[in-house]
């Protein structure tokens, strides 16, 4: 399996931050990496796809970057609704494994 | 646009079977995806379990793959899981999702989730 380690595992920011989360991966993942947002019981929703891809209708604030094993999520200028989980995810091999998890909270 | 919604019983009996279905709306389940289960026990991370693709290929996770099943029912426009032999271990929200056959996609929509509880 592919082990996904995210970091850090919380943060504390403010409205109008740049956030930044590193997701490794422990191997080779091609840029087959995508990054969700899940808020407090609610379904996760897909941000970005192919480690760069903005998926349609996510704000341009969510950026994604890296190749191979490394990579990141920025929010530029964080907003309210941003507080949440975000999970990084790689669909290169099966199983398709997930990060633990980024919460981002209110500072 | 595509809507996934998941049902079934929300409490299942230890060494009982887990059974979900998640109906699709909005869409043809012949379309060229993967349709696929996520679970997440309370307060903990996300864990894929399984998809099948449209042509009627699946993976599964291999922590899981002696006891789920993941099937299609065209003519209800629905897919659904099958867990066996359940433990409290497998208490999570169980999410249905669409991941588009496009080599870089990921999974979305997602179904809203549906809590299953193991318990006797």
């Amino acid at each position: 399996d592919i082990q996904m380690t995210q970091s850090p595992s919380s943060l504390s920011a403010s409205v109008g931050d740049r956030v930044t989360i590193a997701c490794r991966a422990s191997q080779n993942t091609n840029n087959y990496l995508n990054w969700y947002q899940q808020k407090s019981g609610k379904a996760p929703k897909l941000l970005i796809y192919g480690a760069s891809t903005l998926q349609n209708g996510v704000p341009s604030r969510f950026s994604g970057s890296g190749s191979g094993t490394e990579f990141t999520l920025t929010i530029s200028g964080l907003q309210p609704e941003d507080f949440a989980t975000y999970y990084c995810q790689q669909t290169y091999s099966i199983p398709r494994t997930f990060g633990q998890g980024t919460q981002v909270d209110l500072k | 646009q595509v809507q996934l919604q998941e049902s079934g019983p929300g409490l299942v009996k230890p060494s009982g079977t887990l059974s979900l279905t998640c109906a699709v709306s909005g869409g043809s389940i012949s379309s060229t995806n993967w349709w696929s289960w996520v679970r997440q026990p309370p307060g903990k991370g996300l864990e894929w379990i399984g998809e099948m693709y449209h042509l009627g290929s699946t993976n599964y996770n291999p922590s899981l793959k002696s006891r789920v099943t993941i099937s299609v029912d065209k003519s209800k426009n629905q897919f659904s899981l099958n867990l066996t032999s359940v433990t409290a271990a497998d208490t999570a929200v169980y999410f249905c999702a669409k991941k588009s056959a496009g080599i870089l996609s990921g999974y979305s929509p997602w179904g809203q989730g549906t809590l299953v509880t193991v318990s006797s």
